[in-house]
């Protein structure tokens, strides 16, 4: 069955330092993938996606991501964390023969100062 | 604002009533789903419409739920009976393919 797996529920980071969010996937063929944040009682907003093409992708709010094949994963990077940028962030995928996105179970981001 | 609305933003309701709740998608978007998100969960897929047809339903979409998308525009989702395990987020989101649009939500808590 198609998985997607965030491996840490919860990271701490100092406001300046940089972040790394893991996702990895579990299928044998290449989905789309994209990386939401999602802020306390709000809905899910897209930070950045891969379809196809350079495996560095660029989001907003400063953000980016890697696809590497080899490894199933597609983990988010942000080189200066911001105090608003504590939220949870979720990654998702859909494959191109389907309808049905997956979801993570996300990772709790906590910035202190 | 063009993006996806969702009414109301919060329900409280008592066990065993029927609650319903609204989807505007983004009017060019032909797609559109229904999710559940529990406390520290990834959305869980509930239903997905292509137009006016509901095309996909998960397992956990039980008999007491039910979606419907009329001339392809808006969406309501009804649960009846409500239980106590309903409580949750309910998201919808749009899309035009391959790519969603999420609503700010619907959180029931059933007392």
């Amino acid at each position: 069955a198609q998985s997607v797996t965030q491996p840490d529920i919860h990271i701490t980071v100092s406001e300046g330092a940089s972040l790394e969010l893991r996702c990895n996937y579990s299928y044998g063929a290449t989905p789309y993938l994209f990386w939401y944040v999602q802020s306390p009682g709000q809905g899910l907003q897209l930070l950045l996606k891969y379809f196809s093409g350079d495996t560095l992708v660029q989001g907003i709010k400063g953000f980016e991501a890697e696809f590497k094949r080899s490894q199933s994963s597609f983990n988010l990077r942000k080189p200066s964390v911001h105090w608003s940028d504590a939220a949870e962030y979720f990654c998702a995928v859909v494959f191109p023969t389907g309808n049905q996105f997956y979801f993570g179970t996300g990772t709790s981001l906590t910035v202190i100062p | 604002d063009t993006g996806v609305s969702q009414n109301p933003r919060h329900k409280i309701t008592k066990r065993g009533q029927n609650v319903t709740f609204r989807c505007d998608p983004i009017s060019e978007h032909n797609r559109l789903y229904w999710y559940r998100q529990t406390l520290g969960q990834g959305p869980e897929f509930l239903t997905y419409f292509q137009n006016e047809a509901q095309l996909e339903k998960s397992r956990l979409l039980s008999d007491r739920f039910s979606a419907e998308r009329p001339k392809g525009s808006f969406s309501t989702l009804e649960i009846q009976r409500t239980e106590q395990g309903d409580s949750a987020m309910y998201l919808c989101a749009s899309s035009p393919v391959n790519e969603q649009f999420f609503g700010p939500g619907t959180r029931l808590t059933v007392l």
